[in-house]
């Protein structure tokens, strides 16, 4: 069966960086886009970027830009978004979901890490 | 002004039918863009329901009831998710999206609430 089972809860300082990994399994890892969504307490849900596992390509959110970076490494088929200069206001749970290529089919999604930014 | 526009909040009777709505950001025109559907309960991830961009061109989500159904009302430049025979389990918050200017754009979502 499909999964995407993501990694632990982060605790990080401001300005920091974190990486949250996305392991996939139950279907061709790179016949699939990963997107990023995060959630922060009691708040609605933010897009953050997609990346292709098949070459790398990726594509990000106008807010983010800058700031997140999403790799992949398919040997072992994980997804990874590392995102820098932390601040309080990136406390979210951060959930990676599989699409359908050029659709909006995100039908399977990870479990979610809480990240949480403080001093 | 925000992309997606829905009702923070509604409420209905368990066997009654609620029409949730989605609102494009004026100079945005519904017919264009094909409107995702997402459930989220408290404590999980959100799960896919559905899309539709016209009665010719719309999908359910594995496994979802076909009492979930998309529709538009264009006189209110808004998609619509229906959802009929409301249960209990129907509680919960949701979510539409659209694919808009390279960027997933969502909702900021609308807790329905059976009582």
């Amino acid at each position: 069966q499909v999964q995407l089972v993501q990694s632990g809860a982060e605790v990080k300082k401001p300005g920091a960086s974190v990486k949250v990994s996305c392991k996939a399994s139950g279907y061709i890892f790179t016949n699939y886009d990963i997107n990023w969504v995060r959630q922060a307490t009691g708040q609605g849900l933010e897009w953050m970027g997609w990346m292709n596992p098949n070459n790398g390509d990726t594509g990000y959110s106008q807010k983010f830009q800058g700031r997140v970076t999403m790799t992949r490494s398919t040997s072992i088929s994980t997804a990874y978004m590392e995102l820098s200069s932390l601040r309080s206001e990136d406390t979210a749970v951060y959930y990676c979901a599989r699409n359908v290529r050029l659709t909006g089919d995100f039908d399977y999604w990870g479990q979610g890490a809480l990240v949480t930014v403080s001093s | 002004q925000a992309v997606l526009t829905q009702p923070s909040s509604l409420s209905a009777s368990p066997g009654a039918s609620a029409s949730l709505t989605c609102t494009l950001r004026s100079g945005l025109n519904v017919g264009s863009y094909k409107i995702y559907w997402f459930q989220q309960k408290p404590g999980s991830p959100p799960k896919y329901l559905l899309k539709y961009k016209s009665d010719s061109d719309k999908e359910q989500g594995s496994g979802v009831p076909s009492r979930f159904s998309g529709s538009k009302e264009s006189s209110a430049n808004a998609g619509i998710l229906l959802i009929s025979g409301l249960q209990s389990e129907d509680e919960a918050d949701y979510y539409c999206m659209i694919w808009h200017n390279s960027a997933w754009e969502f909702g900021g979502g609308t807790k329905l609430t059976v009582l």
